[in-house]
């Protein structure tokens, strides 16, 4: 069946550029999370949608990050002028109340 | 913040060996909590979670055994294969709350 998809796999883009990476969740899940990995590094959570819900945005480091949610299904993550230290694998996962986060395989980003 | 950690960052085991990977929680509210697998490349897989009403549980070569005295998860991995290779994670929830905290992981490395 159908996963998590993450799009684009990989991204390289300059110093100050914005960038947008797209998470496709699984059908029917309500849940939707981002999360950022740095090498060697574990999951540090950015944001949360739950439904119709405000969305939990408490781990966005700087308000260079946005995300929103259309339809309750795909889900944009924005950085703007993006920095080196944003370089990272950014994760996306979806999920059914009370289950556990599926993740997709990630869009890695490279900051030049 | 409270946050969740490993002992060993890595485990070299031989195949047909069992495995443990360990992990410390410090959050006492804490009473959910997943392994995830995450091989190179790939976003993290779920592997068995476990609930703080139980203290073990049972999958297909894994086991999770959760001791709340000492805040300690370990997941043991039983007949090890060259395809058990990868990181390891440990992460928690707060039943109601939105996020997961993740540990560091640790790195299997799995030899023929």
């Amino acid at each position: 069946g159908a996963g998590v998809s993450q799009s684009p796999s990989n991204k390289v883009t300059e110093k100050g550029k914005d960038v947008e990476l797209r998470c496709d969740p699984i059908s029917g899940h309500t849940a939707l999370y981002w999360y950022r990995q740095s090498l060697g590094q574990g999951l540090e959570f950015l944001i949360y949608f739950q439904g119709n819900s405000a969305p939990d945005k408490s781990g966005l480091p700087s308000d260079r990050f946005s995300a929103e949610r259309t339809g309750g299904s795909v889900s944009t993550l924005t950085i703007q002028r993006t920095q080196q230290e944003d370089s990272a694998v950014y994760l996306c996962a979806s999920s059914r109340p009370g289950s556990p986060q599926h993740f997709g395989d990630g869009t890695r980003l490279s900051i030049l | 913040g409270e946050s969740v950690g490993l002992h060993l960052p890595t485990l070299s085991v031989q195949e047909g060996d069992n495995s443990i990977i360990n992990c410390a929680y410090s959050n006492s509210a804490s009473d959910y909590f997943i392994w995830y697998k995450q091989e190179s490349g790939k976003g993290p897989q779920f592997i068995i979670d476990i609930r703080s009403n139980m203290d073990k549980r049972q999958g297909q070569r894994v086991t999770v055994l959760l001791n709340k005295t000492v805040k300690h998860l370990s997941l043991q991995i039983a007949a090890t294969q060259p395809g058990d290779s990868a990181v390891y994670f440990c992460a928690e929830n707060i039943v109601g709350y939105s996020t997961l905290t993740f540990g560091k992981g640790t790195m299997l490395l799995v030899s023929p």
